[in-house]
């Protein structure tokens, strides 16, 4: 069965640095990766995600995320955090883009002034 | 956000009563799921639909049943609530939104206590 690893249960970040969020799967095959936010008392909202094709993913809010089929990784960066940035993060990985989502426990932003 | 509501969205509800949870949504999407959010657990699945009334189990279905007898319409159902049902549920469907390409889009949530 599918899993994923988000090894960092909580990170902290100073406004205005770089942030990357790590995210690793097990699967047997190249599997559709998706990264989401979800702010306190809030629903998910999608980020990113990847399919197939060029391995650098850009979404919303500034984000990208780089597919590394060698090292089954699929980590989430924004060059400079906004303090708005804040919450919680969860990678989660498909067999198809219509197939049930297997999600890490999730990394927790916390954003310095 | 593919129209997805939830209802009710906070239940506070006893031990051994059964409790449905509805999840409505307005883009005719195909797909609907069911999944829990618990601390340090992340998203887990416990029912999905790929059809009106074609249903399949995840990975905590167990003291669960869902129901689907339109499109539009997922229903949850705890036979008999138990304390570690307690938990954030959430409903999502597949499908383009918003000119959006095709994707997981989640429902708000329903926060359920079960005493």
């Amino acid at each position: 069965a599918q899993s994923v690893t988000q090894p960092d249960i909580h990170i902290t970040v100073s406004e205005g640095a770089s942030l990357e969020l790590r995210c690793n799967y097990s699967y047997g095959a190249t599997p559709y990766l998706f990264w989401y936010v979800q702010s306190p008392g809030q629903g998910l909202q999608l980020l990113l995600k990847y399919f197939s094709g060029d391995t650098l993913v850009q979404g919303i809010k500034g984000f990208e995320a780089e597919f590394k089929r060698s090292q089954s990784s699929f980590n989430l960066r924004k060059p400079s955090v906004h303090w708005s940035d804040a919450a919680e993060y969860f990678c989660a990985v498909a067999l198809s883009g219509y197939s049930t989502l297997t999600f890490g426990k999730g990394t927790m932003l916390l954003v310095s002034p | 956000d593919a129209g997805i509501t939830q209802s009710p969205r906070h239940k506070v509800t006893e031990t051994g009563t059964p409790v449905t949870l509805r999840c409505h949504q307005t883009e005719n999407h195909r797909y609907m799921y069911w999944y829990r959010q618990d601390p340090g657990h992340g998203l887990r699945l416990i029912h999905y639909s790929y059809g009106v009334k074609d249903t399949d189990k995840g990975e905590v279905s167990d003291g669960y049943s869902v129901s689907r007898s339109k499109t539009e319409d997922f229903l949850l159902t705890l036979e008999s609530a138990t304390s570690s049902q307690t938990s954030v549920y959430f409903c999502a469907t597949y499908g383009t939104s918003g000119g959006s390409t095709d994707t997981q889009y989640f429902g708000p949530g329903t926060r359920l206590t079960v005493l």
